[in-house]
């Protein structure tokens, strides 16, 4: 069964470092999503992303984070200047046109 | 600002019990998603619903739009459904928006 990787499957870095989140859409995909989970919060919606372009961010999504998709497999997230606040588990997830959104395994970020 | 509000927040039952995880939220969605989340972070879709009722395995989900409140029901409970269940709504916005707003998942426990 396809599936959404998501890699690594945990990050560490210290405060102010540059991470880079990488993830793995299922290959017939449109649509693309980053969510993020603080341990023991609720999931939290970051950014989607549709025809190469962001189609939606949250409050939480600001200059510090940005996303891409550089090859037409991998979709990036990237937090620029990492502060302790940002340590938490981050989610991946993709649809088709319609229908689910599929979720990766996720990437727990700790920032030191 | 939407809120989803699961209820009950925790819940212990025994293997064989029937299950019911409430959802309700306060604006108007063009979808609701069941997600289970496993104790290692994982996150599965398991349920999209626009209308009316969706029946998987032992899972059954139902929404009444009218009222914006939907059920999560498992039948048969057992000890590999303990994990936690979170509704997930698609607010109604304008410019193809569809970032999801999370409740804070309901944690069921099956004892044996």
């Amino acid at each position: 069964e396809p599936e959404v990787t998501q890699t690594p499957s945990h990050q560490v870095t210290q405060m102010g470092q540059e991470v880079i989140l990488r993830c793995v859409p299922i290959s017939n995909h449109l649509y693309f999503y980053w969510y993020r989970q603080i341990l023991g919060q609720k999931v939290e919606f970051l950014v989607s992303f549709y025809n190469n372009e962001i189609s939606e961010k949250s409050e939480i999504f600001d200059d510090q984070f940005s996303v891409e998709r550089p090859d037409g497999s991998n979709f990036t997230l990237k937090i620029r200047s990492t502060k302790l606040e940002d340590s938490a588990m981050y989610f991946c997830a993709s649809r088709e046109k319609t229908g689910e959104r599929y979720f990766g395994a996720g990437t727990r970020l700790s920032v030191l | 600002k939407n809120e989803v509000e699961q209820s009950p927040q925790n819940l212990t039952a025994q293997e064989g019990e029937f299950i019911t995880i409430n959802c309700s939220y306060s604006v108007g969605i063009s979808a609701l998603h069941w997600l289970q989340q496993h104790p290692g972070g994982g996150i599965v879709s398991l349920f999209m619903l626009s209308s009316g009722k969706k029946k998987h395995g032992r899972l059954i989900a139902t929404i009444n739009i009218q009222e914006k409140h939907s059920s999560l029901h498992i039948t048969a409970s057992h000890p590999r459904d303990s994990a936690v269940y979170i509704c997930a709504v698609r607010p109604l916005r304008g410019g193809g928006a569809d970032g999801l707003t999370f409740g804070k998942g309901t944690h069921l426990i099956i004892q044996p």
